[in-house]
């Protein structure tokens, strides 16, 4: 079974500053892994999406690397803005199952 | 936006009740899920249809029935609920081959059994 960590739990910064979120997982045959972000009380919106056979994705100030040697995956944010304040998931997928890590909760202080 | 709708977006049951949640995909998805969000704990996949078929059960009580009459609509039937069943509903849907694309969640149905 794949089981996916994420740490911190939780995350505070001062706006402009760098994130780094990170994802661990245990079973490298995975087919993608995509990051989402939850605001409270709301359903996941997906960020990026990484094919198992790519290393990183970008789409505007993120960015998301996958290293499957390792079981890592992360997701870096630059020049945090307090809008970027929510939680963020991993997930690995295998066949139609993806697996969630528990998420990482970003706060980010104007 | 994301294409997926989900009714009620809140619900309060008693545990003899019988309720239903009700999702619907606007995006010509072939695959639809069902997971369940509980505070401090991972989503925990319960159910996936591809093409209106069932194809994953993860061990999910009986007091929880899904239906999928076609690609576009996912029920979860609720019966004889536990306090512990409450909890955030989420649907999804996908399209593509084992997994392969972007999942596409809806907001959530937020639970309450009393």
């Amino acid at each position: 079974k794949q089981e996916v960590t994420q740490i911190p739990a939780a995350l505070s910064v001062p706006e402009g500053e760098n994130l780094v979120l990170n994802c661990s997982f245990t079973d490298s045959a995975i087919y993608n892994l995509q990051w989402f972000r939850q605001d409270p009380g709301k359903g996941l919106t997906s960020l990026l999406l990484i094919q198992s056979s790519q290393r990183e994705q970008t789409s505007g100030r993120l960015n998301a690397s996958l290293d499957k040697s390792s079981g890592r995956s992360t997701l870096y944010i630059a020049a945090s803005q307090p809008g970027d304040s929510a939680t963020y998931l991993c997930a690995f997928s295998n066949d139609y199952k993806l697996s969630f890590g528990a998420g990482t909760t970003v706060t980010v202080r104007a | 936006e994301t294409g997926v709708t989900q009714t009620p977006r809140h619900l309060v049951m008693g545990m003899t009740n019988k309720k239903s949640l009700k999702c619907e995909q606007h995006l010509g998805h072939n695959a639809m899920y069902w997971y369940k969000q509980s505070a401090k704990k991972p989503l925990e996949l319960m159910f996936v249809y591809n093409f209106k078929e069932q194809t994953e059960n993860n061990s999910v009580p009986s007091r929880f029935s899904p239906e999928c009459p076609n690609s576009s609509h996912l029920f979860l039937h609720l019966h004889t609920l536990q306090p512990e069943d409450s909890a955030l509903y989420l649907c999804a849907s996908s399209q593509g081959d084992r997994g392969l694309n972007t999942i596409y969640f809806g907001e959530g149905s937020w639970l309450t059994v009393v």
